[in-house]
């Protein structure tokens, strides 16, 4: 499959600090990223999810920018909260099939 | 969303034995597929799930190994055979549903643990 890489594997932020947690594709062909939240004993959980004809997309605290020139996307968490504490996962999709292909992950702890 | 059921939700399995792990899903789905996320680590696709069709397994998985039956839309089986140490895992549903623009939605997983 795809390979899909994470800088950063541990990240410590302060509450309500913004994080950024960063992952470079190597597919150029993928067209569709997803950002995923895994807190410990649950299946991963949809977060915010990204096109390649956009390169920001806003939700409610995150934000996801989209660079295809370097194919990079980042997950930004503004005012981040203990309940952020998490590995977060991004996943990337190509046109040629159905298939979505996972990044290393990223632990997010925050520090009260 | 879609509503995904996995169960079981954990099992503590012989060396050599097998588990099959069912996936429920609330409504029809267009893709079913299984993810294996071994300890501390991210999520490695072992295959799609075909309805009425072989699965399609990605490269290192193997169709004795993990058989995988899709009957209809909403359901799917994945057996791991002949269990060792190294299948302690989880293992992970996930499907795209109809009317939510491809995206793919997960169960709790099942945790195996092999002896």
């Amino acid at each position: 499959g795809e390979s899909v890489g994470l800088h950063l594997p541990t990240l410590s932020v302060q509450e309500g600090d913004n994080s950024i947690i960063n992952c470079a594709y190597s597919n150029s062909a993928s067209d569709y990223f997803i950002w995923y939240k895994q807190e410990s004993g649950k299946g991963p959980q949809f977060i915010i999810d990204i096109r390649s004809n956009m390169d920001k997309r806003q939700g409610q605290r995150v934000t996801v920018l989209l660079n295809k020139t370097v194919k990079h996307l980042s997950l930004q968490i503004a005012a981040t909260q203990p309940g952020d504490s998490a590995v977060y996962f991004c996943a990337e999709n190509s046109n040629t099939g159905n298939q979505f292909y996972f990044g290393t992950g990223t632990s997010l702890t925050v520090i009260p | 969303s879609a509503v995904i059921s996995q169960k079981p939700s954990r099992d503590i399995c012989q060396r050599g034995t097998s588990l099959t792990i069912q996936c429920q899903v609330d409504s029809q789905v267009t893709m079913m597929f299984w993810y294996r996320q071994q300890p501390g680590q991210s999520l490695t696709l072992i295959a799609t799930a075909n309805q009425g069709s072989e699965a399609t397994y990605e490269s290192g998985f193997v169709i004795d190994k993990f058989p995988i039956s899709r009957p209809n839309l909403t359901f799917s089986t994945l057996t791991v055979s002949n269990l060792s140490p190294e299948d302690s895992s989880i293992y992970l549903c996930s499907v795209t549903a109809r009317g939510t623009n491809e995206k793919l939605f997960f169960g709790s997983g099942t945790q195996l643990s092999v002896l």
